[in-house]
């Protein structure tokens, strides 16, 4: 079974811009929650989809957003692009059999703003 | 306020020898721990998780315990492999909730 897949791995931006940022879900796989990465703040939790809806949110600002399609691949945006938006962000896949669900991890999208 | 905390920065383990991973937590709702390996630019790799029903689970090299009354949870690597070497990130969420809280991370080196 193919894993978690991002596209693209790596995006250079310069400052105000916006971008895009996809995630395919492991199959069969319905939650799909996002993550960021820095060097200062480490992993943080950004928000989370199941059935299209999103269920949870990180304390992040509203230029992040996110959506979820029926097939459970999910896109985040970023608008108005910042320096400090540079970082490593990560989506994850669950089943949600259970309440006690792992996440798995995809490669990562690496986006540097200029 | 840093829920899920890795005190150790890094820790270096003689190849065969145990490595033992250190995580502390202060938010008594946390009932799920997972552990995952990460290297550079690549996403983490889930390892081993435990509910806060056990005090222990295994999976062939890797031993999470968890002690609930201390809220702190180690991993264990047993015996430690060149292959181990990476930074590993200890996780808590709460059941129902698909929100991992991380802590820092600890980098394992495992010297030959």
């Amino acid at each position: 079974k193919a894993g978690v897949t991002q596209t693209p791995r790596y995006l250079i931006k310069t400052r105000g811009q916006q971008v895009t940022l996809s995630c395919s879900p492991i199959s069969g796989h319905r939650s799909v929650s996002w993550y960021q990465q820095t060097p200062g703040q480490g992993l943080q939790f950004l928000f989370e989809y199941f059935s299209e809806t999103q269920r949870n949110k990180g304390n992040f600002p509203g230029r992040f957003s996110g959506r979820q399609f029926s097939n459970s691949r999910s896109e985040m945006n970023v608008s108005t692009l910042e320096l400090g938006d540079s970082a490593l962000y990560l989506c994850a896949s669950s089943l949600l059999t259970s309440g006690l669900d792992t996440q798995y991890f995809g490669p990562g999208t690496r986006l540097t703003v200029l | 306020d840093q829920q899920v905390k890795q005190n150790s920065p890094s820790l270096s383990v003689q190849e065969g020898r145990i490595s033992i991973l250190n995580c502390d937590y202060t938010n008594s709702m946390f009932d799920y721990f997972l552990w995952y390996k990460k290297y550079p630019a690549e996403g983490p790799t889930f390892l081993i998780s435990i509910s806060s029903i056990k005090d222990k689970n295994e999976d062939g090299r890797f031993t999470v315990f968890l002690n609930k009354s201390a809220k702190h949870l180690s991993l264990h690597i047993v015996p430690s492999q060149p292959g181990d070497s990476a930074v590993y990130f200890c996780a808590a969420s709460v059941q129902g909730a698909q929100k991992l809280v991380f802590g820092q991370g600890t980098r394992l080196t495992i010297n030959p």
